[in-house]
């Protein structure tokens, strides 16, 4: 069974610039949810989608943060603009129905603003 | 207070020892934990799910105590290759949420 997919695996950018990431998750995983993981932390939740309505995205930065799912797939977030405390690695993970069963994380993108 | 506390550690242990880590938890709302393992680097792997009072597999074993809210991690004879980060996440049936822990840094030494 393939597993998350995400790209790109790392992006260099300059601060104000626009940054836009791609996630694919499990075949017939209902719920997808992007995370941001700073180093020495636990990955802290941006958003939530089931399907392609969002869940929860009350710590998504809604002034430079966007994310949708319009088919109720694959998925894409993005950051317009840019700023260094963007700094992070960002993992898509995906569950079956966001039930409390496991979920499964993507390789994650490592983006790193100048 | 956090919702899901980790001693960040660094645990040293010698290759063979026993080495346990708890996880305190403050919602009592939480169903379902896990134990995710993640190397440097890379993404959090899904090392053992604890729905009930405990799992076992191998050398690891997770208990679960409702009561007291916490959650252990025993690993058994350490291998080198145990050296990574280990996530406590328990999941909220009243948000759906999976709240996160900050990791305990293991480091199995030759």
């Amino acid at each position: 069974e393939a597993g998350v997919a995400q790209s790109p695996r790392y992006k260099i950018i300059e601060k104000r610039q626009s940054v836009a990431f791609w996630c694919n998750p499990i075949s017939g995983h209902a719920t997808l949810y992007w995370y941001q993981q700073i180093l020495g932390q636990g990955p802290k939740l941006l958003i939530q989608f089931q399907n392609n309505g969002v869940v929860d995205d009350s710590q998504l930065p809604k002034d430079r943060f966007s994310a949708e799912r319009l088919k109720g797939v694959d998925s894409t977030l993005k950051i317009q603009p840019a700023k260094l405390e963007d700094s992070a690695v960002y993992l898509c993970a995906s569950s079956l129905e966001g039930r409390g069963e496991t979920q499964y994380f993507g390789p994650g993108t490592r983006l790193l603003v100048l | 207070r956090k919702e899901v506390e980790q001693d960040p550690g660094p645990f040293n242990v010698p290759e063979g020892a026993t080495v346990a880590f708890n996880c305190t938890y403050s919602n009592s709302a939480s169903q379902s934990f896990f134990w995710y393992r993640q190397d440097c680097r890379k993404e959090p792997k899904l090392l053992m799910s604890v729905y009930s009072s405990g799992n076992e597999d191998g050398r690891f074993t997770a208990q679960l105590n409702r009561a007291s809210q916490y959650i252990s991690l025993l690993i058994r004879d350490s291998k080198l290759s145990d050296s990574a980060t280990y996530l406590c996440v328990a999941w909220d049936a009243g948000t759906y949420k999976y709240i996160f822990g900050t990791g305990t840094r293991l480091k199995v030494l030759a």
